[in-house]
């Protein structure tokens, strides 16, 4: 069965320091993999996405992701966290075979030190 | 474009009542879903729907009803409130069909307090 797995409930980083949240997933074929934002007291957003090709993807925000096969890992980076990212992160996979729902991660919490 | 809307913001109900919980899209969206959103399990999706007149049940679809009489909406019925449904509610759309391969847009929630 598909899963995925962040590690990482909450996370602490400093202003300008650079971060890296962690997405594991468990999926026999090619997954359709995302990366959403929720801010305090909002709805989510779209990050960013990965369908195919380039394995390394653009997001909004100054976001980027990496999607690596051999390590079915899909994690999530910024080099410079500024205070607007405190917020909760989570990361979910699809596939076209069921392509009814989204399987969610449990979200990874982040705060943001002055 | 006002996106995915949902009313109302935070509800506040006794064990039994009953409630409707709007949703409703002007992106000409064929998806739409609702979840719960409780602390420690994440999103849990409670009914979908890939077009008007179709529905079907997600994860946790107990004491919950929806319909899709037009694509726009997309309400969600409390039958019987219990205080195991409060939660936050949001709801959720998609361009194609597929809910699994495509963007979702999220509502800002309701959130809902079942004493």
């Amino acid at each position: 069965a598909q899963s995925v797995t962040q590690p990482d409930i909450h996370i602490t980083v400093s202003e300008g320091a650079s971060l890296e949240l962690r997405c594991n997933y468990s999926y026999g074929a090619t997954p359709y993999l995302f990366w959403y934002v929720q801010s305090p007291g909002q709805g989510l957003q779209l990050l960013l996405k990965y369908f195919s090709g380039d394995t390394l993807v653009q997001g909004i925000k100054g976001f980027e992701a990496e999607f690596k096969r051999s390590q079915s890992s899909f994690n999530l980076r910024k080099p410079s966290v500024h205070w607007s990212d405190a917020a909760e992160y989570f990361c979910a996979v699809g596939d076209a075979g069921n392509n009814r729902k989204l399987i969610w991660g449990l979200g990874t919490s982040l705060a943001v030190n002055p | 474009n006002a996106g995915v809307t949902q009313t109302p913001k935070f509800q506040v109900l006794k064990t039994g009542q009953s409630m409707t919980l709007q949703c409703a899209q002007d992106m000409n969206h064929e998806y739409m879903s609702w979840y719960r959103q409780d602390p420690g399990m994440g999103l849990r999706l409670i009914h979908y729907s890939v077009g008007a007149g179709i529905t079907d049940q997600g994860e946790v679809p107990n004491g919950y009803n929806v319909s899709r009489s037009t694509t726009e909406d997309f309400p969600l019925r409390l039958l019987s409130a219990a205080p195991s449904q409060t939660s936050v509610y949001f709801c959720a759309s998609s361009f194609r069909t597929s809910g699994s391969t495509d963007t979702q847009y999220f509502g800002p929630g309701t959130r809902l307090t079942v004493l």
